[in-house]
């Protein structure tokens, strides 16, 4: 099993430009989860899905899409990126209880 | 709002010095307690779950506590190998699975 993997692993974007961060699980994982990580301000929660089909708001959602057409796949978008969306994105996937991540997404807005 | 608060921040420990890490936590009713450690560059792993206060996990050098208002993770005779950052997160009843986050302590264990 590869439980969580994430792409890109790194990306450098422009103000303004646009990507998706695509997060696959295959461990069958009904939650699936996108934080950010910044220091200083820990792991916050941005958009979450409770099964395929399904998104809702976490604690920072604006500036952020997601959607889950798939039951193994949960992506982020973000439309116009800005420099105060730099920063290291995780997956995470979960049946009910603890959370597994996965190895992050190092993105640059200049 | 559920929070957690870890202390110290940063911890300096000489190898075999054992320690504990403090998880302090308010939640409206608590479905469980998680333990996660973090190294460089890498996501979260998973440790430990904790759900009720008195209970008491353990692996290898670690061993994670729960009362009712805060958990401690224990660190027995560390080695460098256990350097990284612990982040503690805590899961209210009703939340759909959502966890919150402390912001870690960040442990370095010297030869």
């Amino acid at each position: 099993n590869a439980g969580v993997t994430q792409t890109p692993k790194f990306r450098v974007l422009k103000t303004g430009q646009s990507m998706t961060l695509l997060c696959a699980q295959d461990m069958n994982h009904e939650y699936m989860y996108w934080y950010r990580q910044d220091p200083g301000m820990g792991l916050r929660l941005i958009h979450y899905s409770v099964g395929e089909g399904t998104t809702a708001k976490g604690e920072v959602p604006d500036g952020y899409n997601v959607s889950r057409l798939k039951k193994q796949n949960f992506l982020l978008g973000l439309e116009s990126a800005a420099p105060s969306q730099t920063s290291v994105y995780f997956c995470a996937s979960s049946y009910s209880g603890e959370q597994y991540f996965g190895p992050g997404t190092r993105l640059t807005v200049t | 709002e559920d929070q957690v608060t870890q202390s110290p921040e940063a911890l300096r420990l000489q190898e075999g010095e054992s320690s504990s890490l403090n998880c302090s936590y308010t939640v409206s009713g608590l479905r469980g307690l998680f333990w996660y450690r973090q190294d460089p560059g890498k996501g979260p792993e998973f440790l430990f779950t904790l759900y009720s206060a008195g209970e008491e996990k353990e692996k290898e050098r670690l061993k994670a506590t729960l009362t009712k208002k805060e958990s401690f993770l224990h660190i027995t005779a560390p080695k460098p190998e256990d350097s990284a950052t612990y982040l503690c997160a805590v899961q209210a009843i009703g939340a759909n699975s959502k966890l919150t986050f402390g912001k870690g302590i960040t442990l370095s264990v010297r030869p």
